[in-house]
C-alpha cells in the first residue's frame, strides 16, 4: 500500500498570506495526485487532479505541482473561506490511499 | 449536475451488517466508477472499494472479507454492504464518483452500537 505523508499538520496562517502544503508518497505515483478540501461537517471537495490540474470552478488561487513522489498545494493568498482541512489522495496503485490531513487554521 | 445521495440505517448493532444505498441523479452511471469511502469521527478518509457499471470492483484488502458493492443501472444506483460490524466502523460513509472523486454525497453517519 502506498502511503502519503503531508505537512505539515497544521498551518497558522492569516489571510492574504500564501500555504505551501506537501505531500510525500512511499512510492512513485507518477501524476496520479489529487487534492481536495474539507470543511466541518461537508464531504471533500476536489481542487486539484492528476497533480497540477484545477478542477471544475475552483479559484486560480490554488495550484498544484510535483510529480512521482513529492507534491505541493499552493494557495496564492487565503481567503477566510480556504481555513480547512486538505487531503492528498493517490489513485496509481489500489488501494487508493489519502493523506492524513494538513489543517490550515487561522493565525 | 451530478449528485450523489446515501441513505441507509444510522444505527447497526455490533456483529450486524451495514447496508447503505447511493442514489445518482442528474448523470448516468456509465464510464465512471463508483466508490464507498469512509471517516472516522475526527480522523481521515479510507477507501472501502469501487464497483463499474460492468458490475467489475475492487475492494480495500483490510476490509475485503467483509465488503459487497453492487451495482443497479436501471435504478442509477449503487450499494455498499459490510458485515460483521464492530464499533471500528463508526464513520461517515460517503459515496463519491471515480477516478477523480469530483462528485460526493453529503455522507451518512453509521454508528454500531448495541
Amino acid at each position: 500500500e502506498i502511503v502519503l505523508t503531508q505537512s505539515p499538520a497544521t498551518l497558522s496562517l492569516s489571510p492574504g498570506e500564501r500555504a505551501t502544503l506537501s505531500c510525500r508518497a512511499s512510492q512513485s505515483v507518477d501524476s496520479y495526485l489529487a487534492w481536495y478540501q474539507q470543511k466541518p461537517g461537508q464531504a471533500p471537495r476536489l481542487l486539484i487532479y492528476d497533480a497540477f490540474n484545477r478542477a471544475t470552478g475552483i479559484p486560480a488561487r490554488f495550484s498544484g505541482s510535483g510529480s512521482e513522489t513529492d507534491f505541493t498545494l499552493t494557495i496564492s493568498s487565503l481567503e477566510p473561506e480556504d481555513f480547512a482541512v486538505y487531503y492528498c489522495h493517490q489513485r496509481l496503485n489500489w488501494p487508493w490511499t489519502f493523506g492524513q490531513g494538513t489543517k490550515v487554521e487561522i493565525k | 449536475q451530478v449528485q450523489l445521495q446515501e441513505s441507509g440505517p444510522g444505527l447497526v448493532k455490533p456483529s450486524g451488517t451495514l447496508s447503505l444505498t447511493c442514489s445518482v441523479s442528474g448523470g448516468s452511471l456509465s464510464s465512471y466508477y463508483w466508490g464507498w469511502i469512509r471517516q472516522p469521527p475526527g480522523k481521515g478518509l479510507e477507501w472501502i472499494g469501487y464497483i463499474y457499471p460492468s458490475g467489475d470492483n475492487n475492494y480495500n484488502p483490510s476490509l475485503k472479507s467483509r465488503v459487497t458493492i453492487s451495482v443497479d443501472t436501471s435504478k442509477n444506483q449503487f450499494s455498499l454492504k459490510l458485515n460483521s460490524v464492530t464499533t471500528a466502523d463508526t464513520a461517515v460513509y460517503y459515496c463519491a464518483r471515480g477516478p477523480r472523486l469530483d462528485y460526493w454525497g453529503r455522507g451518512a453517519l453509521v454508528t454500531v452500537s448495541s
